[in-house]
Order: structure tokens, then C-alpha cells, then sequence
């Protein structure tokens, strides 16, 4: 069993549509939690980053974490065709470098 | 600013041939790793390096070896290539100082094995 699960999609949303991607884990000593956006043919970049349970709002997207149940969601509002890309969920144990991904989910936004 | 550059950028390996893909970053990083990319699979991480001097093994190590030359290049080498490595590989590189420190990553390097 993978320590980071994600659903690979595709998803697919009409503009304007509010999107919700979402990731599962089995460590519980995973405490950083990342959202990585990777358009295609390109290296990942950096969306958003938490530490531990809660949420964090950056404009149209929000992360949030919910460590109990080991389960963490990026939500887009107002979806352009620019959000076109795909999404990593990473992770990172406490006091550690190691830094795992999920299968990354696809996300399709059409005019 | 270079940030993180990997060469080759496209390779095309035969069966049992041997390569090394290169890695450097110019943003005086202690950590660095490399991964592959295939669909459906997402990023998963082959070895890493926490600081100069130090690698671990990540999730899918074998058949891969690892230079941290210095702290500034990481290579990967592929001693017998094998049709299962035909992948998309990435480097990248953080900080170190903290779990929670941003990633940059190369733009990848292209490796098909026939």
C-alpha cells in the first residue's frame, strides 16, 4: 500500500465551477502538507502549504487538513482555464527530509 | 536565476546500456532528490540526499545509483537500463533546514529505454 493516495482522475469542470481534490495517507508522522501544480511538460511548482490540522486560504484556493482521519483537500473556487494542470498532494514527516507524492489528479477546465 | 538544471533533457538508452543523468542547483540547498514520473503513478522519490555527504533510499531505489558530488550536484546513474525505466525523471532541491521548506524542481529529463 502506497503511503499517499490520490485519485489520478481526470476531472473535468466547466469554468467558474468550484473543484475539490483530495489525498489519503497511511503515516502518521507526516505533519507538512503541499499542494503542488505541474502543467504539462513542466517541473512541479509549489501551490500551497500547511502544517498539521486546519486550513489555509490563498485566493481562490483553500487547503485543508484533517489528521485525524489522515485526509487532505484542495479546493479551487471560480475554476479557470488556467488551473488547467495537474495536482500533487505532498508530504513530509516532522524533523525530516523525506518528501512523498501522490499520483497527482488531472484537472481539465473548459470554457 | 538557473535554479535547478538537469542534463540531458531527452535520452534514448538501449536495453543494458549504462548513463548518468546529471543534477545541479545554484540556490545553495542541502537537500536534494530525484524522482520519476509515470502515468497514473504520480512523482515517486528513488533516492534522496538530506545534506553533502549523506543519500538515502526512497521508495523505488532499485536498479539506481546516487552521487551527492557536492552540494551543489546530484547525479543518478543507471548501470543496466531496463525497458521499466523508460520514465520521466526529476531533480529538485530544498532547503533542508525544515520539513516544511518548498521544493524547486528541474524540468525533467526524458529517458526511453528500448
Amino acid at each position: 500500500q502506497k503511503e499517499v493516495e490520490q485519485d489520478p482522475g481526470p476531472l473535468s469542470v466547466p469554468e467558474g465551477a468550484i473543484v475539490s481534490l483530495n489525498c489519503t495517507y497511511s503515516n502518521s508522522a507526516f505533519q507538512y502538507f503541499m499542494w503542488y501544480r505541474q502543467y504539462s511538460r513542466k517541473g512541479p511548482e509549489l501551490l500551497m502549504y500547511t502544517y498539521s490540522s486546519g486550513n489555509k486560504e490563498d485566493g481562490r484556493f483553500t487547503a485543508q487538513v484533517d489528521k485525524s482521519s489522515k485526509y487532505i483537500s484542495l479546493f479551487i473556487r471560480d475554476s479557470q482555464p488556467s488551473d488547467s494542470a495537474t495536482y500533487l498532494c505532498a508530504m513530509s514527516p516532522g524533523g525530516y527530509n523525506k518528501l512523498i507524492f501522490g499520483a497527482g489528479t488531472r484537472l481539465a477546465v473548459h470554457p | 536565476n538557473a535554479g535547478v538544471t538537469q542534463t540531458p533533457k531527452f535520452q534514448v538508452l538501449k536495453t543494458g546500456q549504462s548513463m548518468t543523468l546529471q543534477c545541479a542547483q545554484d540556490m545553495n540547498h542541502n537537500s536534494m532528490y530525484w524522482y520519476r514520473q509515470d502515468p497514473g503513478m504520480g512523482l515517486r522519490l528513488i533516492y534522496y540526499s538530506a545534506s553533502e555527504g549523506t543519500t538515502d533510499k526512497g521508495e523505488v531505489p532499485n536498479g539506481y545509483n546516487v552521487s551527492r558530488l557536492n552540494k551543489r550536484e546530484f547525479s543518478l546513474r543507471l548501470e543496466s537500463a531496463a525497458p521499466s525505466q523508460t520514465s520521466v525523471y526529476f531533480c529538485a532541491s530544498r532547503t533542508g533546514t525544515g520539513a516544511n521548506t518548498e521544493a524547486f524542481f528541474g524540468q525533467g529529463t526524458r529517458l526511453t529505454v528500448v
